[in-house]
């Protein structure tokens, strides 16, 4: 079965350093999608950055980068730099098969992160 | 800017009251979604529906049913609310089809059942 995992309930981290938010997956997918998400205090899911599993290159959106490294089925979310409103929930999420009609995501149960001043 | 719009944002139900949590988007996209959040399980799929006129369960369909009203319009009805469906529930939409699909998520609809 396809699943997501998380290890790291919660992390602190210093104002402007970076962060590696963990997140490993399971599939026997040969052709599948990785996402992130943010969850603020507010509560809403905001789209952060998205890997295909054929795509060669690590996917990167301004701070945000995914170190993706297909062999060890793992995704991270790296944040360089990080600022106070980066405090939040993050969801790893995974498609279960790329481009398909469904497009259903399957999430891990996230990592709340705290950015100290 | 509307993306994908829930209402109510809040709702207070007894036990065994129905409701209709709606959900619309302006993206022209294809398939919507509904999750359910619980502390400490990530979000969970309830319904989806992939194209207009279809829709399937997901993870957790037990307790609730769903309409694909039109392309825009998908809802989310509790015949008989049990407090085990106190919950945030999240609308998704996406537009289906190959390439990256990224799911746009509305703010949430926060219900406690009592």
């Amino acid at each position: 079965a396809q699943k997501i995992t998380q290890t790291q309930p919660g992390m602190f981290v210093q104002e402007k350093e970076a962060v590696t938010l963990d997140c490993t997956y399971d599939t026997s997918d040969q052709s599948y999608g990785l996402f992130w998400y943010k969850q603020p205090s507010s509560g809403e899911m905001i789209f952060l950055i998205y890997q295909g599993s054929y795509d060669e290159q690590n996917a990167t959106e301004g701070r945000y980068s995914l170190n993706f490294q297909k062999a060890r089925k793992s995704a991270n979310l790296v944040i360089s730099a990080s600022q106070l409103g980066d405090s939040a929930m993050y969801f790893c999420a995974m498609r279960e098969s790329y481009g398909g009609a469904t497009n259903k995501l399957i999430f891990g149960t996230g990592t709340l992160l705290a950015v100290q001043p | 800017n509307a993306g994908v719009t829930q209402t109510p944002k809040f709702q207070v139900l007894k036990t065994g009251q129905s409701m209709t949590l709606q959900c619309a988007q302006d993206m022209n996209h294809n398939s919507m979604y509904w999750y359910r959040q619980d502390p400490g399980m990530g979000l969970r799929l309830i319904y989806y529906s992939a194209s207009e006129g279809t829709t399937d369960k997901g993870e957790v369909p037990n307790g609730y049913n769903v309409s694909r009203l039109n392309k825009r319009e998908f809802s989310l009805r509790l015949e008989s609310a049990a407090p085990s469906q106190t919950s945030v529930y999240f609308c998704a939409s996406a537009s289906g089809g190959s390439g990256k699909n990224i799911q746009y998520f509305g703010a949430g609809t926060r219900l406690s059942v009592l």
